[in-house]
């Protein structure tokens, strides 16, 4: 059974700094993929990036990289330059890529942005 | 294109009452998911359907919590009898593979009295 684990409730940190968010998943299966998203005050649950587990390279997308470390089943999203607008709560998520399974979350991490 | 779209937006039931929730996936997409998310348990899989066929049906969810897919565009959550618990945020979402992003829906905010 796939688990992913967010030890860190809230963060908070000052606008153009960067942050880093911890995400550590258990899985049986030798290929999935993993998911950062982000939900705004809203509640709407935006797609962030996404790293396969066969590739080496750290994905990037805009200010969001990814720190990948496959031995430690570990998968850090760091956001650089950060904004106010980046407040929000961050997931982290794992579908197993031979398995016909549904995509499992971690309970999220708070960022708060301030000025 | 049209993102994954959620009726109603909010609803109130009385306990005890037969409440209908529903989702058009992004056309073209095989698989779809409904999550209920609480401030407690966070995001939890309720049903997953891929090509229309139901693939993880959450044990804990089975007893009251029905889903289905009528066709590949549309699909439906049913709750039977509500109880003041299943109040929560009930999220569609959907995506065309395993390794591709899963959107969402805005969610139907779900309050039991």
């Amino acid at each position: 059974a796939q688990k992913v684990t967010q030890t860190q409730t809230s963060i908070s940190v000052m606008e153009k700094t960067t942050v880093t968010m911890d995400c550590v998943y258990e899985t049986q299966d030798s290929s999935y993929f993993l998911f950062w998203y982000k939900q705004t005050a809203s509640g709407e649950i935006v797609f962030l990036i996404r790293q396969d587990s066969y590739k080496k390279e750290n994905a990037t997308v805009g200010h969001y990289s990814l720190n990948f470390q496959k031995p430690k089943s570990s998968i850090g999203l760091i956001i650089t330059a950060t904004q106010i607008e980046d407040s929000a709560v961050y997931f982290c998520a794992m579908r197993e890529g031979n398995y016909a399974q549904g995509l499992t979350f971690g309970l999220g991490t708070r960022v708060s942005v301030f000025p | 294109d049209a993102g994954v779209t959620q009726t109603p937006r909010h609803e109130v039931a009385e306990k005890g009452q037969t409440i209908i929730l529903k989702c058009e996936p992004v056309s073209g997409h095989n698989d779809l998911f409904w999550y209920r998310q609480t401030k407690i348990q966070g995001l939890e899989l309720l049903s997953y359907f891929r090509s229309k066929s139901l693939m993880e049906d959450g044990g804990a969810f089975k007893d009251r919590f029905k889903a289905e897919m009528l066709n590949s565009s549309f699909s439906t959550l049913k709750i039977q009898p509500t109880e003041p618990k299943d109040s929560a945020v009930y999220l569609c979402a959907s995506s065309f593979d395993t390794n591709t992003e899963v959107f969402f829906g805005k969610g139907t905010r779900l309050t039991v009295v």
